[in-house]
Formats: C-alpha cells, sequence, structure tokens
C-alpha cells in the first residue's frame, strides 16, 4: 500500500515558467513533509520541509504548500531554470521532525524537465 | 569536508553470493538508514539504526542485515536470500535536531 503518492511521472516546462509537482499522501499520521531532488546516479538532495502545523514554506525559488484536509501537497519552483531538471522525490514521516523511530517514506518520484 | 561515503560505487556479484556495502558518515549523526532505488519504485527503507547497537528492520529487510558496532558505521550484507539484489542503494544519516536525512552518493549493486 502505497503511503506518498506522486501521480506524475513527469513534467515538462518551459524555463522561467512555473513548475508544480504534486504529492498526495494517505497516512493521516504524516505530520512532516519534505522533498528532495535527486540527479542520476547521485544520492538524493534535500530542497524544502514543512511541518503540519503550517500551509506553506518558502525558500527562495522553491516554495511548499500543505493542504492537511486534502492530504495533498505541492512544490512550487519559479522561475524554473534547465538545472532544475531532476527526479524530485516527496516524502513524509509520522511523529515531527525528530523522535527515536523517525523515518521517512517516499514517493516514486517525478522526473522535471526544464526546457531551454 | 563532512559527509557520507559509499563504497563501492559499482558492485557486481554473482548469483548466489553475499555483499557487503560500505556506509560511514563522518557528521556525527545518530540515526542512520538504508534504502533502495528501482526504476519507477522510488526510494524504499531497508534497515534503519538510531543508536549504536540497535537497528531496526524497514519496509523490505527480508535477505539483508546489518550492524551498527560504531556510530560512524553502517555496513548493509545483501545475502543469497534477497530475490531481486539489482538495484541502487543508498545510505543516509540524520542528526537528531533536524528532520532532513542526508544521503550518500549510492551504490550500483548488479548481480549476474
Amino acid at each position: 500500500d502505497q503511503q506518498v503518492k506522486q501521480n506524475s511521472p513527469s513534467l515538462s516546462v518551459q524555463e522561467g515558467r512555473i513548475s508544480i509537482l504534486n504529492c498526495d499522501y494517505t497516512n493521516s499520521m504524516f505530520d512532516y513533509f519534505l522533498w528532495y531532488k535527486k540527479y542520476p546516479a547521485e544520492g538524493p538532495t534535500f530542497l524544502i520541509s514543512i511541518s503540519s502545523i503550517k500551509d506553506k514554506n518558502e525558500d527562495g525559488r522553491f516554495t511548499v504548500f500543505l493542504n492537511k484536509s486534502a492530504k495533498h501537497l505541492s512544490l512550487h519552483i519559479v522561475p524554473s531554470q534547465p538545472g532544475d531538471s531532476a527526479v524530485y522525490f516527496c516524502a513524509a514521516s509520522a511523529g515531527g521532525s525528530g523522535g527515536s523511530n523517525y523515518k521517512l517514506t517516499f514517493g516514486k518520484g517525478t522526473l522535471l524537465t526544464v526546457n531551454p | 569536508d563532512g559527509g557520507i561515503t559509499q563504497s563501492p560505487k559499482y558492485l557486481f556479484r554473482k548469483e548466489g553470493q553475499n555483499v557487503t556495502l560500505s556506509c560511514e558518515q563522518n557528521l556525527n549523526h545518530d540515526a542512520m538508514y538504508w534504502y533502495r532505488q528501482d526504476p519507477g519504485q522510488g526510494l524504499r527503507l531497508i534497515y534503519y539504526s538510531q543508536i549504536v547497537n540497535d537497528f531496526q528492520k524497514g519496509d523490505i529487510a527480508e535477505g539483508y542485515s546489518v550492524s551498527r558496532e560504531k556510530k560512524e558505521s553502517f555496513p548493509l550484507t545483501v545475502t543469497s536470500a534477497q530475490k531481486n539484489p539489482t538495484a541502487f542503494y543508498l545510505c543516509a544519516s540524520r542528526t537528531g535536531n533536524t528532520g532532513e536525512l542526508f544521503f550518500g552518493e549510492g551504490s550500483r549493486l548488479t548481480v549476474l
């Protein structure tokens, strides 16, 4: 049973436009969410996170929105750049950003391609 | 510089052989994790350890074993009982203060 779902395997946008990547979750115990970026044959790198006590978190060109009632979050990248082309993973945890049993559950990822 | 080192980066083994993937971190992180990535499957948790000499099974632990004898090291053994061992393996660590995991560069295991 997939608890974190990224239903779009791929997304293509033009340079300078907005990229919107979506993520849905089914486990109501999840209360901390993260986005990671991954290039081929490399480890994922952390982008941005959000706690369930917030509905928005912003860091430069990256903004994450959380809709708890819909169990949905999205990552907005504005403006998109060719270097943003990568696979983006949504991840979630229960029990906040810490705890003795902390672990992340990942979605399957969305391949973003930003065209020049 | 501080970071997570996984070795080897590429590994080829014959079917039926056990293989051990190394993961070392000098970030002084308490928690360490092993994930597996398959095409179109995302990252799936194999094992994790919150503290030395203690570890827990993740979602797909069957056919794998780990040890955590030192804070810096969390090796993963892929045993012959693992039915589909060919995959990209990622090690990660985390300080107790924040929620993000820091990942190594990964190890690609191919079983022939």
